[in-house]
């Protein structure tokens, strides 16, 4: 089956950029999507097809992939983004299955 | 506003039943595909199962396959989960979610409803 690969946790200041990495076997040729989660809240898609945004998402929430690295960066991060960050792949190895990787916990210091 | 709002949770003992169900508002749930993710107390989200939009086709994750059943109501705009067989390790908070998209994301996701399985 198809591994993703997260960080457990990154910490960055008010102001500064975050970026949050999902490796996995040529992932580059995948499309990889980003999901933001808080406590006692619903999931959110925050980028989805590698780099694009859904609606009322802001243009500081913006995505890349290549080779084995799917890479979610934040910029200017602010208190609210604070948030448990999962990115997400279909891969068809064993069957059709829909992967997640294990989160990267975001924390704003 | 896209609504997605789950039902059905509660505590059930070791290898009994559990019957989620998802209710769409506000848009046409006849044409989306529609998934069920989990989320373990401490642990990352899980996907579980996925159903096409006229329910020829399921799919789910090894480790619940036999024992729980997606399906759907399509004149009711209902999405459920039969979970039989449940196990401790299926304590979770469950999550409808419409999609994958035609591109494997899943767009709107409800607030969760959580199944503990427990002695």
């Amino acid at each position: 089956s198809y591994v993703l690969t997260q960080p457990p946790s990154v910490s960055v200041a008010p102001g500064q950029a975050a970026t949050i990495t999902c490796g996995g076997h040529l992932i580059g040729g995948k499309r990889v999507h980003w999901y933001q989660k808080k406590p006692g809240q619903a999931p959110a898609l925050v980028v989805y097809d590698d780099s694009d945004r859904p609606s009322g998402i802001p243009e500081r929430f913006s995505g890349s992939n290549s080779g084995d690295t799917a890479t979610l960066t934040i910029s200017r991060v602010e208190a609210g983004d604070e948030a448990d960050y999962y990115c997400q792949v279909w891969d068809t190895t064993s069957g059709a299955t829909w992967v997640f990787g294990g989160g990267t916990t975001l924390t704003v210091l | 506003e896209v609504q997605l709002l789950e039902s059905g949770g509660g505590l059930v003992q070791p290898g009994g039943s559990l019957r989620l169900s998802c209710a769409a508002s506000t848009f046409t749930f006849s044409t989306y595909w529609m998934t069920w993710v989990r989320q373990a107390p401490g642990k990352g989200l899980e996907w579980v199962a996925t159903i096409k939009p006229d329910a020829s086709e399921t799919f789910y994750v090894d480790a619940v396959k036999g024992r729980f059943t997606i399906s759907r109501d399509n004149a009711k705009n209902l999405l459920d989960l039969q979970m039989n067989s449940l196990r401790v390790d299926d304590t979770a908070v469950y999550y409808c979610a419409r999609g994958p998209t035609l591109t494997d994301y899943m767009d709107v996701w409800g607030k969760g409803t959580t199944g503990t399985v427990s002695s």
